[in-house]
């Protein structure tokens, strides 16, 4: 069974940082992975997604990127800004599961 | 605009009553999936579908039921057999299974 672990759980962080949030999963034979941003009380927003043939994807100040082959995906963030505070959620879709698996996500604050 | 619309946002429930989620999508998407969400815990699968008038179970599909009636809609019904109903659902679709995957803002249940 796929698992998808996420670290860290929390992260703090002064304005202006760059971050690395960092997404590991168990069975490598995967379709994608998408990373999600969801707000408090809100529905998943999603950020990037990535295919099992891609090393990464860039949108604005997210790359995201993808080694397949040790079940690791990191979500790096450029110049953090206050607004960037959320929930990150990677998930993963895999042959034979159909559907996204979730990790636990990193709840990420940004203070001014 | 497109997207998927989720009602309603809060949902209050009596103890031995059946409640209904709506999940509306004018994407066109073929796949849509019903997710819930705990504190402290990943986004877990109840049930999928791939297409009209067909659907599978998820990982815990054991008090819920769906029906795929249209291809926009995929209405969740919690049954008086789900033991722990107060949750966060969230509804989501896809093109097709294996790409990009878009959420509702959720509804939030509890049972008094």
């Amino acid at each position: 069974k796929q698992e998808v672990t996420q670290i860290p759980a929390a992260l703090s962080v002064p304005e202006g940082e760059n971050l690395v949030l960092n997404c590991s999963f168990t069975d490598s034979a995967i379709y994608n992975l998408q990373w999600f941003r969801q707000d408090p009380g809100k529905g998943l927003t999603s950020l990037l997604l990535i295919q099992s043939s891609q090393r990464e994807q860039t949108s604005g100040r997210l790359n995201a990127s993808l080694d397949k082959s040790s079940g690791r995906s990191t979500l790096y963030i450029a110049a953090s800004q206050p607004g960037d505070s959320a929930t990150y959620l990677c998930a993963v879709e895999g042959a034979g599961y159909s559907t996204l698996t979730f990790g636990k996500g990193t709840m990420l604050l940004v203070s001014p | 605009d497109g997207g998927i619309t989720q009602s309603p946002k809060y949902l209050f429930r009596k103890e031995g009553q059946n409640v209904t989620l709506s999940c509306e999508q004018n994407l066109n998407h073929d796949a849509m999936y019903w997710y819930r969400q705990d504190p402290g815990q990943g986004l877990r699968l109840i049930y999928y579908s791939q297409i009209v008038n067909d659907f599978q179970k998820g990982d815990i599909a054991e008090g819920y039921s769906v029906s795929r009636e249209k291809k926009e809609s995929f209405p969740l019904t919690v049954t008086s057999a789900q033991k722990n109903p107060t949750a966060f659902y969230l509804c989501a679709s896809s093109q097709q299974m294996n790409t990009e995957a878009f959420f509702g803002q959720g509804t939030r249940l509890t049972v008094v």
